[in-house]
């Protein structure tokens, strides 16, 4: 069964912190995405990777910033995080290539930035 | 800019009877178009999608969907709806960076009552 896990299901920082979020999938995908989840904007793109040591910015990459040394690890980092850093993280990977792959999907870790 | 649109927050149906999610689009070209759905407390699942050929999709759990291009829209189907399908679904399409990005739909809850 194909699987992506997510270090936390739920976080609670401080203003000004540094966050890290991680995922992991199992199922050896070349393309790993991190989301944020709001009411009423659905879900909007933060960064994604499509290889080791790459990456590309999505449609809100403002504040955050991501690692991927190992195929299977995808982190999204917090540099300094503030209250409308609080949302629901998902995290998703697929293969690559020609074609329409779905993406698979982490149980999200809803972060809290008091 | 090329979207998907809900123009549903929510559906109210009661168990047994036909259920439609509707989505229209906005995308160039022949897009590639998707359902999700999000049970409480869970990541996004895969439905169903459309890359080309019959206009009338079947995926997960009963559901179906069909791409109108006249219309631009791809609801989504379901003859006799259950309580357990009472969720969270998101429309999307993949855009055309060849990444397999999705942009998602704002989000329809549908409410099954018994």
């Amino acid at each position: 069964d194909v699987k992506v896990t997510q270090s936390s299901r739920y976080l609670v920082k401080r203003t000004g912190e540094k966050v890290f979020l991680e995922c992991v999938q199992d199922m050896d995908h070349e393309n790993m995405f991190w989301y944020r989840q709001d009411p009423g904007l659905g879900l909007r793109l933060i960064y994604f990777s499509y290889d080791v040591k790459m990456k590309e910015k999505g449609d809100i990459p403002e504040g955050y910033s991501v690692s991927r040394e190992k195929k299977e690890r995808f982190s999204l980092i917090l540099e300094s995080a503030s209250t409308n850093q609080t949302s629901m993280y998902l995290c998703a990977s697929s293969l690559v290539g020609q074609g329409a792959y779905e993406q698979y999907f982490g149980p999200g870790t809803r972060l809290t930035v008091t | 800019a090329q979207s998907v649109a809900q123009p549903e927050d929510q559906v109210n149906v009661a168990e047994g009877n036909p259920l439609t999610v509707k989505c229209t689009y906005s995308v160039s070209g022949n897009p590639y178009l998707f359902w999700y759905v999000q049970y409480p407390n869970r990541g996004l699942q895969f439905l169903l999608k459309y890359i080309t050929g019959d206009n009338l999709v079947k995926g997960s759990y009963g559901f179906e969907a069909e791409f109108n291009k006249s219309q631009t829209s791809f609801h989504l189907k379901k003859p006799s709806a259950l309580v357990s399908d009472s969720a969270l679904y998101f429309c999307a399409f993949e855009g055309t960076t060849g990444f397999q990005k999705l942009v998602f739909g704002t989000g329809t809850r549908l409410l099954v009552s018994p």
